[in-house]
């Protein structure tokens, strides 16, 4: 059973559009949840991180939302660039128990100039 | 050095060899983790070592052995692999109490020929 659920598979957004990444989870044991950067050939970068106890939380461009009643997170770029098409994967762990993170499948970006 | 090397950088071996993957950090990190990521997948675990002690196995098959030497190394070796084992082999490291520097190495491409 696929503990986080990420959509879409892919996404084909214009330069200077917004990217919009969901992700849903069911198990109340997780609070910790990070988004994962991967280029072809690289392993995964951690991107940002939210914990439960806030909404949202904003780095730069990026921004997670986080809905605890819904159990859904999502991933914003603003004002997207062709250097952000890559593949972001969300994850999921409990905070203090955090060896294993359950990853989304995964969505494939690509920004058009 | 907050990077995760990990060598060789490709890898192409026969069924019947024997080879090893090798992971390296100087971060301080006393969790060190194995993932296996097919293209287009998340990375699943395989093993994960806390204070250089085997604390996960994602009931990886015994052709797959891991080592950890010391606290910076881990190694992965390899046995009488099959075609389907072909994938990226990622390394990635952690404190145990701060899930925000897990970092991930950039990967050992495996063919299995």
């Amino acid at each position: 059973q696929q503990q986080v659920k990420q959509s879409p598979q892919s996404l084909i957004v214009q330069k200077g559009g917004i990217s919009i990444i969901n992700c849903a989870y069911e198990n109340t044991a997780f609070d910790y949840f990070p988004w994962y950067q991967q280029f072809p050939g690289k392993g995964p970068a951690l991107l940002i991180a939210i914990r439960p106890d806030v909404s949202e939380k904003k780095e730069g461009r990026f921004t997670i939302s986080f809905n605890k009643s819904a159990k859904q997170f999502s991933l914003h770029i603003m004002d997207s660039q062709p250097g952000d098409s890559a593949t972001y994967f969300c994850a999921a762990s409990p905070l203090y128990n955090f060896n294993k993170f359950y990853f989304g499948s995964g969505t494939k970006l690509n920004v058009k100039p | 050095d907050t990077e995760v090397t990990q060598t060789p950088k490709h890898l192409v071996m026969g069924m019947t060899n024997k080879k090893s993957l090798k992971c390296e950090q100087h971060m301080g990190h006393r969790a060190m983790y194995w993932y296996k990521q097919k293209a287009k997948k998340p990375p699943e675990l395989m093993f994960v070592y806390s204070y250089e002690k085997l604390s996960i196995n994602e009931s990886v098959p015994s052709r797959f052995s891991p080592e950890c030497p010391n606290s910076s190394l881990l190694n992965l070796h390899l046995h009488a692999l099959q075609p389907e084992d072909s994938a990226l082999y990622l390394c990635a490291s952690s404190q145990d109490w701060d899930p925000s520097g897990y970092t991930f190495g950039s990967g050992t491409r495996l063919t299995v020929v």
